[in-house]
């Protein structure tokens, strides 16, 4: 059984760097790969991107130029940056694993606020 | 990207009713890449059914997938109490993965 953990900062003023560890326990990070996902307050979910353990990553295009996903095999961690963020930016961000495509382990979701 | 539309947004039903959740996608899905999750307050979304049809692990079998192509539904047989919840699909068939705008299940 795959359990994954979200830690980091709950507040982030605008502008500033969002900063978020997933670690993986349960399963060697060398196996599927490993997502985050966002939920805004009135509940849509986004997909930010996914990284592979080989360090193959693939961002939503609509975040692209502010997201960086980088794993830590020995620590079994990955990890969210997300810079230059916004109010936009508040919602529960979720890590998940994805084996063919869907997500069977999500994390227990950290919530995470943009304001100064 | 595919846009995954659900309906209804909301379904008011009684436990014991047969609930039926669409999802129609803007562009056509392999069943292998559509998923439904389900979701309680506070919980994470949590895999019900992959692969358009195949139930994931624990979950019971009064819940049912079926659909292809643009056009995929989500069946719960006979409503349970642990059962009204939100329900979202999701695909990944095309990059980027997408998931539907949910549909939540209510106590009638």
């Amino acid at each position: 059984q795959v359990q994954l953990q979200e830690s980091g900062p709950g507040l982030v003023k605008p502008s500033e760097t969002l900063s978020l560890t997933c670690t993986v326990s349960g399963r060697s990070i060398s196996s599927y790969y490993w997502n985050w996902i966002r939920q805004f307050p009135g509940k849509g979910l986004e997909w930010i991107g996914y990284i592979y353990a080989s360090g193959t990553t693939n961002y939503n295009p609509s975040l692209k130029s502010r997201v960086t996903i980088s794993v830590d095999t020995s620590e079994n961690q990955f990890s969210l940056n997300l810079n230059a963020v916004t109010a936009a930016d508040t919602a529960v961000y979720y890590c998940a694993a994805a084996r063919g495509g869907h997500l069977p382990y999500w994390g227990q979701g950290t919530l995470v606020t943009v304001s100064s | 990207e595919i846009v995954l539309t659900q309906s209804p947004g909301t379904l008011s039903l009684s436990p014991g009713e047969r609930a039926t959740l669409s999802c129609r996608a803007s562009q056509s899905v392999s069943s292998t890449d559509l998923a439904w999750y389900q979701q309680k307050p506070g919980q994470a979304p949590r895999l019900v059914i992959y692969g358009a049809s195949s139930r994931a692990t624990a979950i019971p079998d009064r819940f049912s997938g079926s659909g292809s192509g643009t056009d995929f539904t989500l069946t719960i047989s006979r409503l349970e109490s642990e059962d009204f919840a939100m329900y979202y699909c999701q695909q990944f068939g095309s990059s980027p993965l997408t998931f539907g705008g949910g549909t939540k299940v209510e106590i009638k």
